[in-house]
């Protein structure tokens, strides 16, 4: 299975910034996604990320705030912009393998923001 | 839309026990259904998996089964470790391409010696 790699593994950030998330896959796939997981909480998509076009949100989750990019079929990022502290979670990027299922998570990142 | 009900936990066991997790799904046609698990301070890991009807996934030691009639995909294992405490996730896939995953809210598993 695909390895994903995402960076940072974790940070600590200041209300009012913005944080740029990695994740880099080993090889092609046809689908990324980024999750959020609250604490204590299951995972929600934020959105998909389409190769060459703009990403695909979730209900409740909007492109200003969670601006997505994916310019190949092995990178994308994510930012969380204007953080506060209701941002704090752990952002994990997804992958889905040209077809085949399942899909595999990178570690995640786990932001706190103070 | 489609939806993934897990039981609360957290469920504690001693070292040997039994162990079931249940998970009951609500989706139109024919979802694909996981179990991943999620170590202290990890990310995800794939647990199992069932694509169809009456498929059982297995994996280290635990079980579950695709169960149409029930819309159920409870994980079993028969004498669990220490090692397995986590937190255990059901979740399901819809089979249009692209669908992500919909996820049940989890269920801590804690093992004592």
């Amino acid at each position: 299975s695909a390895v994903i790699s995402q960076k940072p593994s974790r940070d600590i950030c200041q209300r009012g910034t913005s944080l740029t998330i990695q994740c880099q896959v080993d090889s092609q796939v046809t689908m990324m996604f980024w999750y959020r997981q609250q604490p204590g909480q299951s995972l929600t998509l934020i959105a998909t990320a389409n190769q060459g076009s703009e990403a695909t949100y979730e209900s409740g989750f909007v492109i200003d705030k969670f601006p997505i990019s994916r310019p190949n079929l092995t990178f994308s990022t994510l930012t969380v912009s204007n953080m506060s502290p209701e941002d704090s979670s752990i952002y994990l990027c997804s992958v889905k393998e040209q077809g085949g299922q399942p899909q595999h998570f990178g570690d995640g990142t786990r932001l706190s923001i103070l | 839309g489609d939806s993934v009900t897990q039981m609360e936990g957290p469920v504690t066991l001693s070292e040997e026990a039994f162990l079931t997790i249940n998970c009951t799904y609500t989706a139109t046609g024919y979802p694909s259904l996981f179990w991943y698990v999620q170590y202290p301070g990890e990310g995800l890991q794939l647990l199992l998996k069932a694509t169809k009807a009456d498929d059982k996934g297995s994996n280290k030691g635990f079980e579950a089964t695709y169960r149409k009639e029930t819309t159920s995909f409870h994980l079993e294992k028969g004498s669990v470790q220490v090692s397995d405490s986590a937190v255990y996730f059901c979740a399901l896939s819809g089979n249009q391409a692209g669908t992500a995953l919909i996820f049940g809210k989890g269920t801590t598993l804690s093992v004592s010696s």
